[in-house]
């Protein structure tokens, strides 16, 4: 059981967009800032998004990210066939005291 | 280039230990925060043990508390991961993490390919 929820999977069709949400509380996401991570599968994740809205050098704008609250969400336009991977959230836990992440979503671009 | 690569996973019985390493080049090492991230086959992603840049501060995931213990060798350019106590539940690619200097909250930045543990008799 993850300490961030996020939806198992999501689909759309290639140039549509799609959102991934992350929702926590106040002891994460309320009160820290929110990463997001690509994994392929068979490879290691990749930086998406960090401070919950800042793309690192690399990361085209197709990719981003927002916070509201005590829940957050990735977006990315014009799906394409290489975005078919596994996403993930990140944040610090300040009551654990640990760094949590989501339970992952399987995007699938159709 | 920025790179991160681990080393000493393998097969280990229950019970027994092991020590992954995590060398780390092109980069001011000593500058940054270093992670470890697990993945258990077909599950998500669990950061097992954080460390600070001086070694001083150390944060670890309840399920290897008092088992598993992070350090660093700055001289050396290398974190290390040693664990204990193993049982089927430690079985997973271990990932070296580099965190990013940008933020008050921890977040990976660069990320090794992994080395597989698996604890099994």
């Amino acid at each position: 059981q993850s300490v961030l929820t996020q939806p198992p999977s999501v689909s759309a069709a290639p140039g549509q967009k799609v959102t991934i949400s992350c929702s926590g509380t106040s002891s994460n996401i309320g009160n820290n800032y929110i990463s997001w991570y690509q994994q392929v599968p068979g490879t290691a994740p990749k930086l998406l998004i960090y401070d919950n809205d800042k793309r690192p050098s690399g990361i085209p704008d197709r990719f981003s990210g927002s916070k509201s609250g005590t829940s957050a969400t990735l977006g990315i336009t014009g799906l394409q066939t290489g975005d078919e991977a596994d996403y993930y959230c990140g944040t610090w836990d300040s009551s654990l005291s640990e760094g949590v992440f989501g339970g992952g979503t399987k995007l699938t671009v159709l | 280039q920025v790179q991160l690569v681990e080393s000493g996973g393998g097969v280990v019985q229950p019970g027994r230990s092991l020590r992954l390493s995590c060398a780390a080049s092109g980069f001011t090492f000593s500058s940054h925060a270093m992670d470890w991230v697990r993945q258990a086959p077909g599950k998500g992603l669990e950061c097992v043990a954080l460390l600070s840049y001086d070694g001083k501060d150390k944060y670890y995931a309840n399920s290897v508390k008092g088992r598993f213990t992070i350090s660093r060798d700055n001289s050396k350019n290398t974190v290390y991961l040693q664990m204990d106590s193993l049982t089927a539940e430690d079985t997973a690619v271990y990932y070296c993490a580099r965190q990013g200097l940008s933020s008050l909250t921890p977040y990976m930045d660069v990320w090794g390919e992994g080395t597989t543990v698996t604890v099994s008799s």
